[in-house]
């Protein structure tokens, strides 16, 4: 079954601060993966989208790692700001469909 | 611009009352989706077009029910609304089914009193 697994469930830094956030999936085969954000009642805005071959891509302060052997990959936010408190979700694609896995998102709070 | 308008982002509705959501893309995308996400949760799919082929998930209830009239504009009927039915529902777009990224609209939170 294709799972997408994030962690942690929620994570609160100081503006300013780095932070790092997990993604951990099962889908196979692998066709891509997409970090998205998603403020409080808004709808996900994609931030980075990563195939088999890149092992990273930079969005200014956001930096998407992936490791297709070990199917992980990582979202990096440097320099955090507030603007940044928002629910990040990590969206896998292939499995034969195309119909993406949504992980549950990683909620994170920004305080000044 | 504007790539996916969902109306309204708010909408309040009655247990058992119709209601109808509605979304529109300016992208020209075959296939359409719709989601159902509610707090703390991952996007649950319901629906997705595509082109005019409809395609039901396995688990998504009778009361929900959805229409295509044109490329740019789908509906998602909720025929009778129940308490567990609020929530907020997402529509997206991609190009076809070779091209994975999706593009959400802003959802539109509906409450059922």
């Amino acid at each position: 079954k294709n799972q997408v697994e994030q962690s942690p469930q929620s994570l609160i830094i100081l503006e300013g601060k780095n932070c790092t956030l997990q993604c951990n999936y099962t889908v196979s085969p692998f066709s891509n993966l997409r970090w998205y954000k998603q403020d409080t009642g808004r709808g996900p805005v994609s931030l980075t989208i990563m195939t088999f071959s890149e092992n990273t891509k930079s969005n200014g302060r956001y930096t998407a790692t992936l490791d297709a052997d070990t199917k992980q990959s990582s979202l990096h936010i440097t320099a955090s700001q507030l603007s940044d408190s928002a629910s990040y979700i990590c969206v896998v694609s292939g499995g034969g469909s195309y119909i993406p896995t949504f992980g549950r998102g990683t909620s994170l709070i920004v305080h000044p | 611009d504007a790539m996916v308008i969902q109306n309204p982002r708010y909408q309040v509705t009655q247990f058992g009352k119709p209601v109808t959501l509605s979304c529109s893309q300016t992208l020209n995308h075959n296939v359409m989706y719709w989601y159902q996400q509610k707090s703390s949760q991952a996007p649950k799919l319901l629906f997705h077009y595509y082109d005019k082929d409809f395609n039901n998930e396995a688990d998504t209830p009778d009361n929900f029910q959805s229409r295509r009239p044109n490329t740019s504009f789908c509906f998602l009927d909720i025929r009778s609304p129940g308490l567990g039915d609020a929530a907020m529902y997402l529509c997206a777009t991609s190009r076809d089914a070779t091209d994975y990224e999706q593009y959400f609209g802003p959802g539109t939170r509906l409450t059922v009193t």
